[in-house]
């Protein structure tokens, strides 16, 4: 089946710094990847839609400037946490839709600011 | 978003029982309705979904109703199994293909 990797699967980092986190449909071609935050014993939270070509669209509340995405290609999409707080630690979980119609996860993201 | 209530938020049953978890939503333009299954730590997977032109739909032991006009659907786990002890997150589709996730359902099988 379609397979949505994701890296690094967990990264510890000082507060102010920034984090990059991968996102790649591994054999299929995504033009559209999402990007969603959980938190322990929460749900997912839609952040972001990422548009291969395009800038990303934001949901609501989500500041953009502090998480920037970029797709620049058609199996890559990239969000960068840049200056990190505490209050950012979070599991960051991609997803995208592969021809089939199934939405597929990455293995997600771990983030842990100091 | 779509507005998307799960219930129960934890559901504990004895292993062999039947768990039913059931979710309602906001927008009647919705047609794609996903279950997911989270085990801790770990992505969620996608263990059955249905879409609005069929009522019911069954996977071996596990099943998904859907009420249109009711605006709600559920998940049946028969036979419960220890393994089927997860979280449990219904979706339902928005605009521009985006899921909605319900809350989640920690569900455990008690042996």
């Amino acid at each position: 089946g379609a397979v949505v990797s994701q890296h690094p699967s967990w990264v510890i980092c000082k507060s102010g710094t920034s984090v990059k986190i991968e996102c790649r449909s591994l054999d299929f071609q995504a033009t559209t990847m999402f990007w969603y935050r959980q938190f322990p014993k929460q749900s997912l939270m839609l952040m972001a839609t990422s548009n291969e070509g395009s800038k990303a669209t934001y949901e609501q509340g989500v500041e953009k400037d502090k998480f920037l995405i970029n797709h620049a290609s058609l199996t890559l999409s990239t969000l960068t946490v840049t200056s990190a707080h505490p209050e950012d630690s979070s599991f960051y979980i991609c997803s995208a839709y592969s021809r089939s119609g199934e939405l597929f996860f990455g293995e997600g993201s771990r983030l842990t600011v100091l | 978003g779509e507005n998307v209530e799960q219930h129960p938020s934890t559901l504990s049953v004895q292993e062999g029982d039947s768990a039913v978890i059931k979710c309602t939503y906001s927008d009647s333009a919705s047609n794609y309705f996903p279950w997911y299954k989270q085990e801790l730590g770990k992505r969620p997977q996608l263990i059955i979904d249905i879409r609005s032109n069929v009522g019911e739909k069954k996977d071996q032991r596990i099943a998904v109703t859907l009420n249109k006009t009711a605006k709600h659907f559920s998940l049946h786990i028969t036979e419960t199994q220890p393994e089927d002890s997860a979280v449990y997150f219904c979706a339902v589709n928005g605009n521009d293909y985006k899921l909605s996730f319900g809350a989640g359902t920690t569900v455990t099988v008690r042996a």
